[in-house]
């Protein structure tokens, strides 16, 4: 079971189309964390929400937003994407840093959404 | 900028037996923290296991233990007993100790395909 879950499992779009992915934690974790992942390619860091506020934007087109509610929950709004925009999206969480009894705590990913762009 | 590099994109090893999986990195910190994450079909990156820098014991879970080799730079993870459940993507993982606004940034090596043959 992850504590991370991620909705939906797979979602297939089309280009002119406005889709949305979930993302949602309980365990009191306070940053939050989009990934793309490519076939048998490691993920790359897209977005890094910290208390609520977005931190880190790694240069991803505005074709992406992400957005933050509340501590929990963790959106990404997808508008007018690419057919090679398709692939695994990742989700994940962590504790804040803030103290070296934190500093190994390590990322709590969920099990993805399958995006497809045609 | 630090880089990780795990040099064996596939490896395979028959089921009940170790296997080991190399993993090399370049940084000029000296203080930071590894990690070893799999990732199955199911998609999750699940945590394998975590080492800190400063700590010269190497690190073990159950059938997983490392070989850190601080000054060669070197992570690797050996698999005893391997099992079927084992087969997945392995990625090896830097984290710098720098705080990036409570987050934390993870380098991810390009992976390592493990199969387990019955």
């Amino acid at each position: 079971d992850t504590e991370v879950t991620q909705t939906p499992k797979h979602l297939v779009m089309g280009m002119t189309n406005k889709k949305s992915l979930k993302c949602e934690q309980h365990m009191g974790h306070r940053a939050m964390y989009w990934y793309k992942q490519k076939a048998k390619k490691p993920p790359e860091l897209m977005f890094v929400y910290s208390y609520e506020k977005l931190s880190i934007n790694e240069s991803v087109p505005s074709r992406f937003s992400p957005e933050c509610p509340n501590s929990s929950l963790l959106n990404l709004h997808l508008h007018a994407l690419q057919p090679e925009d398709s692939a695994l999206y990742l989700c994940a969480s962590s504790p804040p840093i803030s103290g070296r009894g934190a500093y190994n705590s390590p990322l709590h990913f969920g099990n993805g959404t399958r995006l497809t762009v045609t | 900028a630090q880089t990780v590099t795990q040099s064996q994109p596939e490896m395979s090893v028959q089921e009940a037996e170790t296997v080991t999986l190399s993993c090399t990195y370049d940084t000029s910190e000296s203080d930071y923290y590894l990690f070893w994450y799999k990732q199955p079909p199911s998609r999750q990156m699940i945590l394998v296991i975590r080492q800190e820098a400063y700590k010269q014991q190497n690190a073990t879970e159950n059938r997983f233990s490392v070989n850190f080799q601080k000054a060669a730079k070197s992570f690797s993870l050996k698999i005893s007993d391997s099992q079927l459940g084992d087969a997945a993507m392995y990625f090896c993982a830097y984290r710098s100790p720098k705080i990036i606004q409570g987050a934390q940034k993870l380098v991810f090596g390009q992976g390592t395909r493990l199969t387990i043959n019955p």
